[in-house]
């Protein structure tokens, strides 16, 4: 199985500034074929389901703010907010979806400082 | 727009089976570009990925290892819905379970049912 190592598990960032978080996969997710990365990033707040924010490991989900951006490929991947608003706050995972079973981090609660 | 309404008991004896069901809305269970999944959640696992199931002229299921000898997923046409089943439960299968769409060729989770908590206690 692939394992999905997300860093760093918790992470507090001040309004208005940067915050990145990493995630790790075992083995590559890239799929040399179509040169695509298998890679999601979700965002969870209390009491709701996921939501999709990144898929291909950079292509933002329609609706999702310009703020989120997914980059990376083969085994590591990185989602950054360019500037943090209150609304951010969540706990954030990422996904492979190359190989079942499809594999999640352990996921990053994001605070504001 | 594409809506999952899970539904089925929140509490489940042990060595018992465990039942949810997944009614879709703005999609067909039998289509041909996705596949339809069950995700659990829990403190201990995190989000762990259970199976899913697809119509491809034929009904298609896979499972996690975890799981594999005890879970079942059944897809109804008629009600167009899916369904999970897990038998011999114990406590450690407490948690919030969800059903998701993924599209065909892809895998990423999206929409997710609202979210079942099973609590397996006597």
């Amino acid at each position: 199985d692939f394992v999905m190592t997300q860093s760093p598990d918790s992470l507090a960032v001040s309004l208005g500034e940067r915050a990145t978080i990493n995630c790790k996969s075992s083995q590559t997710i890239l799929y040399s074929s179509d040169n695509k990365n298998y890679l999601a990033w979700y965002q969870q707040k209390p009491g709701q389901p996921p939501k999709l924010l990144i898929y291909w490991a950079s292509i933002r989900e329609s609706g999702v703010p310009d703020r989120f951006s997914g980059s990376g490929s083969g085994t590591d991947f990185t989602l950054t907010i360019s500037s943090l608003q209150a609304e951010d706050v969540a706990v954030y995972y990422c996904q492979q979806y190359h190989s079942t079973p499809y594999t999640f981090g352990q996921g990053t609660r994001l605070e504001i400082k | 727009q594409v809506q999952l309404q899970q539904s089925g008991p929140g509490l489940v004896k042990p060595s018992q089976t465990l039942s949810l069901t997944c009614a879709i809305s703005g999609d067909s269970v039998s289509s041909y570009t996705v596949s339809w999944h069950w995700i659990r959640q829990s403190p201990s696992r995190g989000l762990e990925w259970l199976g899913r199931t697809y119509y491809r002229s034929k009904w298609y299921s896979d499972y996690a290892d975890s799981v594999r000898s005890r879970i079942t997923f059944n897809p109804d046409t008629s009600k167009n819905q899916f369904s999970l089943q897990l038998n011999s439960v114990t406590p450690e299968d407490t948690a919030v379970y969800y059903c998701v769409r993924a599209t065909a060729g892809a895998g990423w989770s999206d929409p997710w049912g609202q979210g079942t908590l099973v609590t397996v206690s006597s």
